[in-house]
C-alpha cells in the first residue's frame, strides 16, 4: 500500500506566473483535500475532491482550481500567482464512504513566490 | 474567533516531564484529529476520535464531546518529541479545520 505523495517538493514561481501542484492519492482512497499552510500558521482548506467533483470549497477565490483523475489523483492548479500565495500546500487522502474518514498526509509542496 | 483554539502556543519541557496540549471547538464535528508536524511540514496522524480516550504508547488523546475539548497528553516526555502538534476537527462533509498548532520542545 502506497501512501499520499506530493509533486515537486519544491517550487520557486515569479508573481504572475501559474503553477500546478500534483497529489497521488493513498491506495483505496477517492476522496482528496487540498490545504495551504503559511508559514507560522495552521493549514487552511482549500478544497475537496469527490470522484472527480468538488465537494466543498473554502476561502480561496477562483485562481485557485483543481482536478481529480479517475485514478483519484489530483491537481491543483493556482493563476495569476501573488506574493501571499507562498507557502505549504498539503493534500490529503481519505476513503469517504467509509466510517473512519481518516485524512492521510502528503509530505507537502513548499511553493515561493517571488 | 477561531473555530478550533489550541494552547499553549509555545511549550518547553525538560525530557521526562507530563506534556498536556488543550485544544478546544466552537464548530459541530464528526471527530477530532491530532496530528504532529515536523520541520520540513510532513504531517503524521496521531489520533482521530470522537468520543472517550485513545492511547498509542506514550501518546494519550481524550475528547468530551458535551464541552467540546480535547487534550493531547505525551508521558515520559523526550526530545524526539520535539515538534508541533496540530488539533483539527473534522466537520460534518469530510472538512477539517485546523488549530494554529502548539510548538513543543523537548530538552534533554
Amino acid at each position: 500500500e502506497t501512501g499520499v505523495t506530493q509533486s515537486p517538493t519544491h517550487l520557486i514561481k515569479t508573481r504572475g506566473q501559474q503553477v500546478t501542484l500534483r497529489c497521488s492519492s493513498q491506495s483505496g482512497h477517492n476522496t482528496v483535500s487540498w490545504y495551504q499552510q503559511a508559514l507560522g500558521q495552521g493549514p487552511q482548506f482549500i478544497f475537496q475532491y469527490y470522484r472527480e467533483e468538488e465537494n466543498g470549497r473554502g476561502n480561496f477565490p477562483p485562481r485557485f482550481s483543481g482536478l481529480q483523475f479517475p485514478n483519484y489523483s489530483s491537481e491543483l492548479n493556482v493563476n495569476a500567482l501573488e506574493l501571499d500565495d507562498s507557502a505549504l500546500y498539503l493534500c490529503a487522502s481519505s476513503a469517504k464512504g467509509l466510517s473512519s474518514y481518516e485524512q492521510y498526509f502528503g509530505p507537502g509542496t513548499r511553493l515561493t513566490v517571488t | 474567533k477561531n473555530e478550533v483554539e489550541q494552547s499553549p502556543q509555545n511549550l518547553t519541557a525538560q525530557e521526562g516531564e507530563f506534556i498536556t496540549i488543550n485544544c478546544s471547538y466552537s464548530v459541530g464535528i464528526s471527530a477530532l484529529h491530532w496530528l504532529q508536524q515536523h520541520p520540513g511540514g510532513g504531517i503524521v496522524s496521531l489520533f482521530m476520535l470522537s468520543s472517550g480516550k485513545k492511547k498509542h504508547g506514550r501518546l494519550i488523546a481524550t475528547i468530551n464531546i458535551q464541552e467540546k475539548h480535547s487534550s493531547l497528553h505525551i508521558t515520559a516526555s523526550h526530545p524526539r518529541d520535539s515538534a508541533v502538534y496540530i488539533c483539527a476537527a473534522l466537520e460534518y462533509g469530510n472538512k477539517l479545520v485546523f488549530g494554529a498548532g502548539t510548538i513543543l520542545r523537548v530538552k534533554s
